[in-house]
């Protein structure tokens, strides 16, 4: 089956640094890749929509210069987390989706960043 | 934009007893799928349904599309089926390949 993995799995860090989150899709191409965020208890929020070879579409509300994505090639997206605050501690997972007839999403394991 | 609504929020079963589980949802859509979520937070593929009926083992779906609805049928449950159960829906129009995600219904199955 289709994998997604992300890198790291878990981020400590302090508040002020940046932090650079990995998508990959292992064994397929994936020309769109999402980015969901997800607080405790809570479900999955969209952040924002990577397409490889042009700027990502970000939902409302997210701020794009504080939220970094980079999809620079079919199999990999990044998400940088920039100036980072406690407030930007969170569960954030990313998607790939398959391409055919029945195209489907397939979400990496998550990382959880927490920021002192 | 698209409503997706999961009922119910919760529930509480014993092993082996049977479930359903539902999700609504305001708008013609592109794709539906079922997720279960474990508790390490990794989301697991159940089934892309956006019409008809799917089985696999224990677990299987139905979305009438027409009516705007998806059922996820979990029988003789285990212990191992706790966690949370997303719907999540890729609207028709606009075909952006976004998938919206409703609230959840957290299982747990007691031995």
């Amino acid at each position: 089956g289709a994998v997604v993995s992300q890198h790291p799995s878990r981020v400590i860090c302090k508040s002020g640094t940046s932090v650079k989150i990995e998508c990959r899709s292992l064994d397929f191409q994936a020309t769109t890749m999402f980015w969901y965020r997800q607080f405790p208890k809570q479900s999955l929020m969209l952040m924002a929509t990577s397409n490889e070879g042009s700027k990502a579409t970000y939902e409302q509300g997210v701020e794009k210069d504080k939220f970094l994505i980079n999809h620079a090639s079919l199999t990999l997206s990044t998400l940088t987390v920039t100036s980072a605050h406690p407030e930007d501690s969170s569960f954030y997972i990313c998607s790939a989706r398959s391409t055919g007839p029945a195209p489907t999403q397939y979400f990496g394991p998550g990382t959880r960043l927490t920021v002192l | 934009g698209i409503q997706v609504e999961q009922s119910p929020p919760d529930l509480i079963l014993q092993e082996g007893a049977n479930s359903t589980l539902r999700c609504n949802f305001s708008d013609s859509v592109n794709n539906l799928q079922w997720f279960h979520q474990n508790p390490w937070g990794q989301l697991i593929n159940l089934f892309y349904i956006p019409s008809g009926t799917k089985q696999n083992g224990r677990l299987s779906a139905t979305t009438v599309a027409t009516e705007r609805y998806s059922l996820l049928y979990i029988s003789s449950s285990q212990t191992t089926d706790s966690g949370v159960y997303f719907c999540a829906v890729e609207r028709k129009a606009g075909n952006t390949g976004k998938l919206i995600f409703g609230q959840g219904t957290t299982l747990q199955v007691k031995p």
